[in-house]
């Protein structure tokens, strides 16, 4: 089955600077990479996706790249604020069995430092 | 609209007893997924259900773990024989279709705690 794993598993930054996450998958089937972020206390919710058939999509100050090559995708924060603090989840589906659950990595808690 | 709801939200049990945990999915969703998230871990898959097909029962971590989703809609989720290390936070979630590239919405989520 699928195996995802995530990177860094706390990071902490600055308001302001720039936060990246990244993230590999083994199973070179995957075609689907979805971000979720979850607040203290409340549910995970999806902030972006992106599909294998594009290398990076853009959503105002979020930012996903895919490189299907080396099985990685990552996630870009820019202008990081308070608010962001959250943990993040990336997760790949693998359709190859039929099945259509998606593969969370362990998850980064991410501090945004006022 | 009506998001994903899950009872109850939390649940303080005693080593042995049995649970159900319940989840009632967007309406007009076919797919609905189960996940458990221990504390400070990701989301490990447990069950899926789409439209009347057979579930997907690959991710169920023992024989003590069941579900089952009446009439298409709600899901109940049934440990038996609860274990201390079955305390986590067990996340619902559901899709329109399934097709494995679309947004799944999540519940709340009912915490468990077995003593």
């Amino acid at each position: 089955g699928e195996n995802v794993e995530q990177h860094p598993s706390t990071l902490s930054v600055q308001e302001g600077d720039s936060a990246v996450i990244k993230c590999t998958y083994s199973d070179s089937a995957s075609n689907y990479f979805p971000w979720y972020k979850q607040e203290l206390g409340k549910r995970p919710q999806l902030i972006i996706d992106i599909r294998s058939n594009v290398g990076e999509k853009k959503d105002q100050r979020i930012a996903v790249t895919l490189n299907k090559t080396a099985k990685h995708f990552s996630l870009h924060i820019t202008e990081t604020q308070p608010e962001d603090s959250a943990v993040y989840f990336c997760a790949a589906s693998s359709v190859q069995t039929g099945a259509n659950n998606l593969f969370f990595g362990t998850g980064t808690r991410l501090t945004v430092i006022p | 609209g009506a998001g994903v709801s899950q009872s109850p939200s939390n649940k303080v049990t005693e080593k042995g007893k049995d649970v159900e945990l319940r989840c009632d999915p967007i309406s007009g969703h076919t797919a609905l997924y189960w996940y458990r998230q221990s504390l400070g871990q990701g989301l490990e898959f447990l069950i899926y259900f789409q439209g009347n097909s057979a579930p997907d029962k690959s991710g169920l971590p023992s024989d003590r773990f069941s579900a089952e989703r009446t009439g298409g809609s709600v899901s109940t989720l049934t440990i038996q024989r609860t274990q201390q290390e079955d305390s986590a936070v067990y996340l619902c979630a559901s899709s329109l279709t399934g097709t494995g590239k679309e947004t799944q919405y999540f519940g709340p989520g009912t915490r468990l705690l077995v003593l």
